[in-house]
């Protein structure tokens, strides 16, 4: 069965600091697609990044970077010099592959982690 | 407009009420689907509609009922709630598999639901 674990359930930082939020998964499948969202007060979940399982590159996206590790199954994501503006929900998630007949997406998401950033 | 709008951002409504949660994308998306967000548990997918045909429903009360007349608007029609169904509830779309892989998913701002 496919799972996702965010084990911080709540991180706190001051304004500037760097911060990782964790995320290990478990999957069967050979192709799968990992996901980045960021919930913010106002409820709706935002795209930060998708990953397929074939590509290992990390990738840097201004003040955001992730760090995907196929071999210890890990999805981590870092926040370099942190903003109140970052202060969120963040989630992690995985789909499966689908077929080539036009599929869908079926997220499995963690647990999230709240991040409050202080000034 | 916003890719995925949902009405009411916020409904409260008692056990005997029958109500509806309408989404509507406009992205020219393929797949639509229900999320349910409470305090408790993780983001729990319910319902899944791929070019308006229903392909997943993960094990949710009849009490909840999805209707996708076209790719663009997905409702959720509510009847005889009990107060442990008060979450929020996120609607999405994405375009399904591409060249590249799954796409992601975009989200409305999920309806905050009270059942009294």
């Amino acid at each position: 069965a496919q799972k996702v674990t965010q084990a911080q359930t709540e991180i706190s930082v001051v304004e500037k600091e760097d911060v990782t939020l964790d995320c290990v998964y478990e999957t069967r499948d050979t192709t799968y697609y990992l996901f980045w969202y960021k919930q913010p007060p106002s409820g709706e979940l935002v795209f930060l990044i998708r990953r397929n399982s074939f590509d290992e590159q990390n990738e840097i996206s201004g003040r955001y970077s992730w760090n995907f590790q196929k071999s210890t199954s890990s999805f981590n994501f870092t926040i370099t010099a942190s903003q109140v503006v970052d202060s969120a929900v963040y989630f992690c998630a995985l789909s499966e592959a689908r077929g080539f007949s036009g599929g869908y997406n079926k997220l499995i998401f963690g647990a999230g982690t709240r991040l409050a950033v202080h000034p | 407009e916003t890719g995925v709008t949902q009405t009411p951002r916020h409904l409260v409504m008692g056990m005997t009420n029958k109500k509806s949660l309408k989404c509507e994308q406009h992205l020219g998306h393929n797949a639509m689907y229900w999320y349910k967000q409470s305090a408790k548990k993780p983001l729990e997918l319910m319902f899944v509609y791929n070019f308006k045909e229903q392909t997943e429903n993960n094990s949710v009360p009849s009490r909840f009922s999805p209707e996708c007349p076209n790719s663009s608007h997905l409702f959720l029609h509510l009847h005889t709630l009990q107060p442990e169904d008060s979450a929020l509830y996120l609607c999405a779309s994405s375009q399904g598999f591409s060249g590249t892989g799954n796409t992601e998913a975009f989200f409305g701002q999920g309806t905050r639901l009270t059942v009294v």
